[in-house]
């Protein structure tokens, strides 16, 4: 799988922005970039995908480079129920035309949202 | 939303002991997963099962460990002989499809403590 980094840790206030960067340089045309978070004491959440174009869902908006070998997670106002570990995750298809669901995480970002 | 139920949330056993996790997916799903975390740790894939049938393990999942879909709602990965170093959250997850653009969907985990 390629691999992704992110910082170890970010800050936030409540209600405001944040935006959680991810590098993967080694990405491939046919990766997807899925963010998944992990809030404390639960199962990973998934939040949002993307291929090439920018994408938005209720919980967040996902920008992703036009080169694909970066995107941020971009939490439009931050609240304390958003303070989780979040991870960049490349998702591509394997040999045969499909991927088995095997998701690789790495250390993740963990945010900090201060009231 | 609907949601992957893991039983129990917590589970203690003495070493060399068997233990079953018990998972039941999303009703329509077709993709079942398990991972574990051990603590402090990354999140790590274990076993992808589709149509009664592993479709990929991981080096983790050694002769001690099965899985087993028992009835159209049930889901279980079984521990023949516990180690010390399987104490960890498992967790099971689902997902209707497994193309790479296809979201999972994980429980709140199981923690499994062996003494």
């Amino acid at each position: 799988d390629a691999k992704t980094t992110q910082p170890n840790s970010m800050e936030s206030n409540e209600e405001e922005p944040v935006h959680l960067p991810c590098n993967h340089s080694t990405i491939s045309g046919t990766d997807y970039i899925h963010w998944y978070r992990q809030l404390p004491s639960q199962g990973p959440e998934y939040v949002i995908h993307g291929l090439t174009s920018n994408v938005n869902n209720r919980m967040a908006s996902l920008a992703i480079a036009e080169d694909r070998k970066s995107s941020t997670l971009i939490l439009h106002r931050a609240t304390l129920r958003d303070a989780a570990v979040y991870y960049c995750i490349l998702r591509d298809v394997a040999a045969g035309g499909t991927s088995y669901g095997k998701l690789t995480f790495g250390q993740g970002t963990i945010l900090t949202v201060h009231p | 939303e609907p949601e992957v139920t893991q039983t129990p949330s917590h589970q203690v056993t003495q070493m060399g002991q068997e233990v079953i996790l018990r998972c039941v997916p999303i009703s329509n799903h077709l993709y079942f997963y398990w991972y574990r975390q051990i603590l402090g740790q990354k999140v790590e894939f274990l076993v992808s099962f589709y149509n009664n049938e592993i479709s990929e393990k991981s080096e983790i999942f050694d002769d001690q460990f099965s899985v087993e879909r028992p009835d159209g709602s049930n889901f279980t990965l079984k521990i023949r002989s516990t180690k010390l170093e399987d104490s960890a959250m498992y967790f099971c997850a689902s997902s209707y499809n497994r193309v790479p653009n296809e979201k999972l969907f994980f429980g709140s985990g199981t923690q499994l403590s062996v003494l």
